[in-house]
């Protein structure tokens, strides 16, 4: 297992175009998460699964954003109708349980670089 | 709403220069985590720290956390250019939450 791995790692679409990332974590992860982040600020947290479960999404994530991970293992994004605010760096991260977290941390792929134009 | 605020927000030295980035909040968390991300990658974990002034040190890095675990610093003694890079801290453990609070980030250039 080489760590998550993300596809594409750069995007670029027109506006108003959907647009489809994929997530593969670590495969004894159970949890996986997505932000998003733009140049030079913090992650922003889009939402999280526990196994198949989707246990969490941010007021961010407008109906627009819709995520899945069906067999709690790869897990993939969409953006319908992308707009220009849409460009940044989506990130998903995988993790052990919460209490693993603590102490390990979460590992996080190289992301995808999407660029509304 | 937990926050965890940085700073300075951004930080340009020469090598060979000490630093300190701080990481502070009015939440109490079980533990913290200092990440370090190289554009157009993920972040990396460097550290966690859990006990209340709890120090850790990581060759030229060195991390601590409060007494009250509410704030943490990183120290890098004679800076490189290879420590170039966007910290971030994490909080985890505070309150009900299920994943862990994000800072903004330090953004550092360290100048040959």
């Amino acid at each position: 297992d080489t760590g998550v791995s993300q596809d594409p790692r750069h995007k670029i679409t027109k506006r108003g175009q959907n647009v489809t990332f994929r997530c593969d974590p670590i495969s004894e992860h159970n949890r996986l998460y997505w932000y998003r982040q733009t140049l030079g600020q913090g992650p922003e947290f889009l939402t999280y699964f526990q196994n198949e479960a989707q246990l969490e999404k941010s007021r961010l994530l407008s109906d627009r954003f819709s995520a899945e991970r069906p067999k709690g293992s790869f897990s993939t994004l969409e953006i319908q109708r992308t707009e220009q605010g849409d460009s940044a760096m989506y990130l998903c991260a995988s993790s052990l349980a919460y209490t693993d977290v603590l102490n390990y941390g979460y590992t996080f792929g190289s992301g995808t670089r999407l660029t509304v134009v | 709403t937990q926050l965890l605020e940085q700073s300075p927000q951004f930080l340009s030295i020469q090598e060979g220069e000490n630093l300190t980035v701080y990481c502070n909040s009015s939440s109490v968390f079980s533990s913290l985590q200092w990440y370090r991300q190289e554009p157009g990658e993920g972040p990396v974990l460097l550290v966690t720290v859990v006990t209340g002034g709890e120090v850790k040190k990581l060759k030229r890095l060195t991390f601590q956390f409060g007494d009250a675990r509410k704030d943490s610093s990183l120290h890098i003694t004679a800076a490189q250019p290879g420590d170039t890079g966007l910290y971030l801290c994490a909080g985890g453990g505070a309150g009900n939450n299920r994943k862990l609070i994000w800072g903004l980030g330090t953004s550092l250039a360290v100048n040959p």
